[in-house]
């Protein structure tokens, strides 16, 4: 499976733009990256995904180094509601049609009033 | 829209014992997934089905752990016997496969705690 990487924890206060980097440098050609949250005592729930070019939606944006080898997910305007643990994840490159997503540990994002 | 339901919320057993979760996903879903969550870790895939079939269940204990999907809709996930390490939040999630290709929908969990 692909690895990603991304710091344990992050803080930022409420109503600022937070940035969350993930590193994923094995990542193959055809792996598009995904970003899920999951807030306290919920399931996961998808943000966002990308391939190659920048994405935007409701929730964030996904911004692609040129290598993909790292990308960022912006918050634009954080609020409580934000904190959440923040996993960034590969498609599982082996089993292509099986929409198979290994999650890692994640970030832990603290949002401070 | 409905989300996915999944049942019981919590669940305590002792080790040995059975235990059954029961999923429901959203209304036309075609793929339904099972995870496993063990505190502190990400979500683990164990079971796949598209419909009623299984797609990959590579990480299914599979001498104690089960799980069936009938008539490609509800799925329950069964743990027969029980170990203390089985201890951790049962997710399902469902994906609509032609909309939102990508996009999987989460359920609640079921927090299952083995004495």
């Amino acid at each position: 499976d692909a690895k990603t990487t991304q710091p344990n924890s992050m803080e930022s206060n409420e109503e600022e733009p937070v940035h969350l980097p993930c590193n994923h440098s094995t990542i193959s050609g055809t792996d598009y990256i995904h970003w899920y949250r999951q807030l306290p005592s919920q399931g996961p729930e998808y943000v966002i995904h990308g391939l190659t070019s920048n994405v935007n939606n409701r929730m964030a944006s996904l911004a692609i180094a040129e290598d993909r080898k790292s990308s960022t997910l912006i918050l634009h305007r954080a609020t409580l509601r934000d904190a959440a643990v923040y996993y960034c994840i590969l498609r599982d490159p082996i089993i292509q049609g099986a929409q198979k997503l290994v999650f890692g540990q994640g970030t832990r994002l603290t949002i401070n009033p | 829209e409905a989300g996915v339901a999944q049942s019981p919320r919590y669940k305590i057993i002792e080790k040995r014992q059975s235990v059954a979760f029961w999923c429901n996903p959203i209304s036309g879903h075609a793929t339904l997934y099972w995870y496993q969550q063990i505190l502190g870790q990400g979500p683990k895939l164990l079971i796949q089905f598209q419909n009623n079939g299984v797609v990959d269940d590579s990480q299914l204990p599979k001498d104690r752990f089960s799980a069936e999907r009938l008539k490609g809709v509800d799925s329950t996930l069964k743990i027969q016997p029980a170990k203390l390490e089985d201890s951790a939040v049962y997710l399902c999630a469902s994906r609509e496969g032609r909309v939102s290709p990508y996009e999987q929908y989460f359920g609640p969990g079921t927090r299952l705690t083995v004495t």
